[in-house]
C-alpha cells in the first residue's frame, strides 16, 4: 500500500528566505504525488501534481515541488517565503487505483 | 472550492446520539469521499463512493455509515456519536477516473462529541 512521509511537524523561515517541505512516498508502482495547503478554518486547496514529466513541478502562489525518483521525495520549495504562505501543508500520494493517502502535515511559519 | 458544500459547519453532540452529515456539490463529480482530520495523522478517508449508490469503505470506516442517493449530496451518518470521533470531517469530490485527477474539498465540518 502506499504512504507518505513529512518528516517535520514545524517548518520555520524568515520572509524572503527560501522554504522547503519535505515528503517522501512508498508506492508499489508509478506515484502520483500532490502538495495541498491548509488555511485557518478552511478545506485543503490543491498546489500542484506530479504525474510523469518534468521533475520539476510549477504550481500555485509561486510555489513548485522537485521529484526525485531515487530518493522517493518529493519536496516543497518556494524561493522567497511571504509571511502569508503560512499554513498547514499536505503531501499525499495516490497509487492504482483511487485510494490517496496524505502526509499528517507540516505547519509552516513565515516570520516577517 | 469546486462548488463543495458542507453542513452543518459546526455540531456539538452527546455520546450514544445519531449524526449526520452533509456533503454537497455542484461539479456533477462521480467520485466523492469522507475524510476525518486529526492532530498528527493527517487526513484518514472513511468511505467514499464512486457513483449513485455504489460506496466502499476506507481506512476508518468502523462506526460510520454513508448513503449517496443522488450525485450531488453524500451523506455521513455516526451511528451512535463515540467521543473517538470528535474530529473535523472534510468531504472532497473527483471528477475524473482516478489516477492523475485532483481531488477538491469542502470547508469541513467540526464535530464534538461530549
Amino acid at each position: 500500500a502506499q504512504s507518505v512521509a513529512q518528516p517535520e511537524d514545524q517548518v520555520n523561515v524568515a520572509e524572503g528566505n527560501p522554504l522547503t517541505v519535505k515528503c517522501t512516498y512508498s508506492v508499489s508502482g508509478n506515484p502520483y504525488l500532490f502538495w495541498y495547503v491548509q488555511y485557518p478554518n478552511r478545506g485543503l486547496q490543491f498546489l500542484l501534481k506530479y504525474i510523469t514529466g518534468d521533475n520539476l513541478v510549477k504550481g500555485s502562489y509561486g510555489f513548485e515541488a522537485e521529484f526525485n525518483k531515487s530518493q522517493t521525495s518529493f519536496h516543497l520549495k518556494k524561493p522567497s517565503a511571504l509571511v502569508s504562505d503560512s499554513a498547514l501543508y499536505f503531501c499525499a500520494v495516490r497509487d492504482i487505483g483511487n485510494d490517496m493517502r496524505f502526509g499528517a502535515g507540516t505547519r509552516l511559519t513565515v516570520k516577517p | 472550492d469546486a462548488g463543495i458544500t458542507q453542513s452543518p459547519r459546526h455540531k456539538v453532540t452527546e455520546t450514544g446520539t445519531p449524526v449526520t452529515l452533509r456533503c454537497h456539490q455542484t461539479e456533477n463529480h462521480r467520485y466523492m469521499y469522507w475524510y476525518r482530520q486529526d492532530p498528527g495523522h493527517g487526513l484518514r478517508l472513511i468511505h467514499y463512493s464512486y457513483g449513485v449508490k455504489d460506496t466502499d469503505k476506507g481506512e476508518v470506516s468502523d462506526g460510520y455509515s454513508v448513503s449517496r442517493s443522488k450525485t450531488e449530496d453524500f451523506l455521513l451518518t455516526l451511528e451512535s456519536a463515540t467521543s473517538s470521533q470528535t474530529s473535523v470531517y472534510f468531504c472532497a469530490t473527483l471528477g475524473g477516473l482516478g489516477g492523475t485527477d485532483t481531488q477538491y474539498f469542502g470547508p469541513g465540518t467540526r464535530l464534538t462529541v461530549l
